[in-house]
């Protein structure tokens, strides 16, 4: 079955403590995105990449990083988590001849206190 | 700079009534433009997409919208509304690259 997925889907977390989610596709997809959803805001892009060791930075990557060192994973990093980063985030990713057809992720529900 | 904006924060109807939603965006070159839908707890679903030509686009689930230049919007229509079309729905515009920017979204409810 083509999907996303993301690990792990909750974390409660405390400040400063470093915390990686991960984001795996099994479509092949070059491309891969990475949003957060907050109420009253939607839906904001924090990094995008077009492609293996390709990564741009989006509307919001402060207190972010990405990696791209394989296809198939796009792996998002808090390296020092504030409770401003307590949010719902979502990884996507799309075929690089359909670009904005994006697969979306089931999310990861994050609460940093 | 890119903007998309969805002025109705929430929206009720009532079951097998009509529904249109609206999005207004701002870029500087042709859209590609988007709706997607959120049900609860769920990830995103890409309802329908403009990129060019006719203007009236067909999406699943029964939803269309249609793209005016002269408006800047791009709204969603359903003719008869079902009680499982009660979720968040996004208009996002996509841009150079892979970016992409989305509406605050519009909450639907519908009414038995």
């Amino acid at each position: 079955e083509a999907q996303v997925t993301q690990n792990p889907r909750y974390l409660i977390t405390v400040t400063g403590k470093k915390l990686t989610v991960t984001c795996s596709q099994n479509m092949n997809h070059e491309y891969m995105s990475w949003y957060r959803q907050d109420p009253g805001l939607g839906l904001r892009q924090i990094y995008y990449s077009m492609n293996v060791e390709v990564t741009d930075k989006g509307d919001v990557p402060e207190g972010y990083k990405v990696s791209r060192k394989e296809k198939r994973n796009f792996p998002l990093i808090l390296e020092s988590p504030s409770p401003n980063q307590t949010s719902l985030y979502f990884c996507a990713s799309s075929f690089r001849g359909a670009p904005y057809e994006q697969y979306f992720g089931p999310g990861t529900r994050l609460t940093v206190t | 700079a890119q903007s998309v904006t969805q002025p109705d924060i929430h929206i009720t109807v009532s079951e097998g009534a009509s529904l249109e939603l609206r999005c207004n965006y701002s870029y500087g070159a042709t859209p590609y433009l988007f709706w997607y839908v959120q049900s609860p707890g769920q990830g995103l679903q890409l309802l329908l997409k403009y990129f060019s030509g006719d203007t009236l686009v067909q999406g699943i689930k029964g939803f269309e919208a249609e793209f005016k230049r002269s408006q800047s919007s791009f709204n969603l229509r359903k003719p008869s509304v079902h009680w499982s079309d009660a979720a968040e729905y996004f208009c996002a515009v996509g841009a150079r690259g892979n970016q992409f920017y989305f509406g605050t979204g519009t909450s639907l409810t519908v009414i038995p």
